[in-house]
């Protein structure tokens, strides 16, 4: 079976950088997914690991430990706009249909 | 923009109603999905097409159905649900299932099963 736990809620204050971290127990790693979803509208992609180590895309940055099963969200120079839900996802590659899997998601309120 | 339309965004029904869900996608995928969102829930699978052919997750009551008609178009189709089906139904597509596809969602129809 699949178990992904993530902080329920995070605060910070604008400029600074926050970290969401996310645990997870597979039995057919696949790759990890993190999405943004603002309320009331789609979840919207942000990054994608498969291999152990950091992937930086502009003021977001993803890091896995496979081993560790660990993966952390780096937001730097928050700002009011990234205050979102943002949710865990892994792909098990023990289904036929490469099942994605989520965590409950960090709900993160970014203060001025 | 999202590249997928769900319609409609709000419904409320009686649990003796009959309803539909749509979802539509325009960007070329073949590979489409239905997901529960309920509070304090991770998101839950309900069902994957794949090239129009479907992939079931066995959880999922048969009071929800699904219909794939083409690659572009999902429907759930909804009858004598229950109050605790009250949940966001989010539409996913993707191209292909591949390990690193990600998938692009809709922006949901808000249920209330009354």
């Amino acid at each position: 079976g699949q178990n992904i736990d993530q902080p329920t809620e995070m605060t910070a204050t604008e400029g600074a950088i926050v970290q969401i971290n996310c645990t997870y127990q597979t039995s057919g790693f696949n790759g990890l997914f993190w999405y943004q979803q603002h309320a009331g509208e789609a979840p919207t992609f942000l990054s994608y690991n498969v291999l152990d180590g950091l992937e930086e895309k502009g003021r977001f940055s993803s890091f896995l430990s496979r081993s560790k099963g660990y993966s952390y969200l780096l937001l730097k120079e928050l700002q009011m706009k990234d205050s979102a839900s943002y949710l865990c996802a892994v792909r098990d590659g023990n289904t036929g249909f490469q099942k994605l899997v989520f965590g409950t998601g960090t709900r993160l309120l970014v203060s001025p | 923009e999202t590249g997928v339309t769900q319609t409609p965004r709000h419904l409320v029904m009686g649990m003796t109603n009959k309803k539909s869900l749509k979802c539509e996608q325009h960007l070329g995928h073949n590979a489409m999905y239905w997901y529960k969102q309920s509070a304090k829930k991770p998101l839950e699978l309900m069902f994957v097409y794949s090239l129009e052919e479907r992939v079931e997750n066995n959880s999922v009551p048969s009071r929800f159905s699904p219909e794939c008609p083409n690659s572009s178009h999902l429907f759930l189709h909804l009858h004598t649900l229950q109050p605790e089906d009250s949940a966001l139904y989010l539409c996913a597509s993707s191209q292909g299932q591949g390990a690193d596809t990600e998938a692009f969602f809709g922006q949901g129809t808000r249920l209330t099963v009354v």
